[in-house]
């Protein structure tokens, strides 16, 4: 069966500083793989998408995200934090043939000024 | 291209009572999910219509809850009688049925208190 596991409920970092997001998954086939935004009273928004046609995924807002299939990982990076990406962050796995997503628990980012 | 809409986007009722959400998805999206996030949550999938027929509701608690897509484009979810615990935020959600990965588009949700 599909999971996603989120390994840091809530990350603090300095604006301009980096952003780590941990995501790892666990898929009996080739994953389809997401990581998705959402801020305060706001609706889910795409960040970006592996596809199996690149490693390494580039989203929207400067975010990118790498699939490593040695370490069924597929962490998000920032190379400088803004105060406007404080936010939830959700990493999904799509279940293979049905295309449901499984969620996980969420990452709260907060940015310090 | 307009987003999926969702109305209303706040409703606080009193337990028992019944209450509808609405959404209009992308148009020509196909594919249309009701997940329901209860707060520090994940989302979590309640049904998934493929046009206008169900292909997935096997986390929907039936003896309360309901949804239909008539025609294939709007949906409705219903709760009939609410209990406390199904405070939380209904999220829609559509996609294109020729996207092989799926991507879900989501709209901004309705927060629901029941008291």
């Amino acid at each position: 069966a599909q999971s996603v596991t989120q390994l840091d409920s809530h990350v603090s970092v300095s604006e301009g500083t980096p952003v780590l997001l941990r995501c790892n998954y666990s898929s009996s086939y080739s994953p389809s793989l997401f990581w998705y935004v959402q801020h305060p009273n706001k609706g889910l928004q795409l960040l970006l998408k592996y596809t199996s046609a690149a490693t390494l995924v580039k989203g929207i807002n400067g975010f990118e995200a790498e699939f490593k299939k040695s370490e069924t990982s597929f962490h998000l990076t920032k190379p400088s934090a803004h105060m406007s990406d404080a936010a939830e962050y959700f990493c999904v796995v799509s279940v293979s043939g049905t295309y449901k997503y499984i969620f996980g628990t969420g990452t709260r980012l907060k940015v310090l000024a | 291209e307009a987003g999926v809409a969702q109305s209303p986007r706040y409703k606080i009722i009193e337990k028992r009572q019944s209450v509808a959400f609405w959404c209009n998805p992308i148009s020509g999206h196909a594919t249309l999910y009701w997940y329901q996030q209860i707060l520090g949550q994940g989302p979590k999938l309640l049904i998934q219509f493929q046009n206008n027929g169900v292909v997935d509701d096997s986390q929907l608690p039936k003896d309360r809850f309901s949804a239909e897509r008539l025609k294939g484009v709007d949906s409705t979810l219903k709760i009939q009688p609410a209990k406390l615990e199904d405070s939380a935020v209904y999220l829609c959600a559509s996609s294109l049925a020729r996207d092989r990965e799926r991507s879900q588009y989501f709209g901004p949700g309705t927060r629901l208190t029941v008291l």
